[in-house]
């Protein structure tokens, strides 16, 4: 059973660029989170999806940044127009029941970005 | 306490030897308290999921602990080892959503 698979698993982008980060849950699994690790910094959420539904978006900055995780294919984490401070490592986690704190999360090996 | 807390940074002791290391986390609200082991170059992996005040949970040499009055938790490792090697990372929820709260996390590094 593959677990979770993120890609790319670097990314470079300059400032203005659009940067696409794709996460595949394990199989079986509904549920995403995507986290953010800054420089010197600690995981933080961002987004909490199921399958066609953002259910916990508080953690997302309010402008460039959307997420999806559709019926099919894996869930997308997007920037729009790039800029400096969003070099980090990205991370995505699944889970196989409906989410909450509660329930272990299966991490990705997650997508250096970095912006020129 | 507004912050998850991991104490200390980073750990360097010698195969064989025991050691632990301290999480502190928002005792109101709490709802669950997570632990995961993380080695370079990949994924972090879940160690414990805790939630009952008093649990102890226990994987090997591995165990730990969680106080939700005082909100903290240890993470006990016995007898050292050098694959043991990792920044181990705590997690706490809250019942009012569905983040994790992480904090940075502390490094260890058993010599042989």
């Amino acid at each position: 059973n593959a677990g979770v698979m993120q890609n790319p698993r670097h990314l470079v982008r300059r400032r203005g660029q659009e940067a696409r980060l794709r996460c595949s849950p394990m199989k079986g699994h509904s549920h995403v989170y995507w986290y953010r690790q800054l420089p010197e910094e600690g995981l933080k959420f961002m987004v909490y999806l199921q399958k066609e539904n953002i259910i916990d978006e508080s953690g997302m900055p309010k402008e460039r940044f959307s997420a999806e995780f559709p019926k099919e294919g894996p869930s997308i984490l997007r920037i729009q127009q790039v800029v400096r401070g969003d070099s980090a490592a990205y991370f995505c986690a699944s889970c196989p029941l409906a989410g909450g704190p509660r329930n272990e999360q299966f991490f990705g090996p997650g997508t250096r970005l970095t912006v020129l | 306490i507004l912050n998850v807390e991991q104490s200390p940074q980073s750990l360097h002791v010698q195969e064989g030897d025991s050691t632990n290391f301290t999480c502190s986390f928002p005792s109101s609200n709490f709802y669950a308290l997570h632990w995961y082991r993380w080695e370079t170059a990949k994924s972090p992996e879940a160690l414990f999921v805790m939630t009952l005040n008093g649990d102890e949970k226990k994987k090997g040499r591995i165990s730990a602990t969680l106080n939700t009055k005082e909100g903290y938790s240890y993470l006990y490792i016995k007898g050292s080892q050098p694959e043991d090697s990792a920044t181990y990372l705590c997690a706490s929820g809250g019942n009012s959503g569905y983040a994790l709260n992480f904090g940075k996390g502390t490094s260890l590094l058993v010599t042989p």
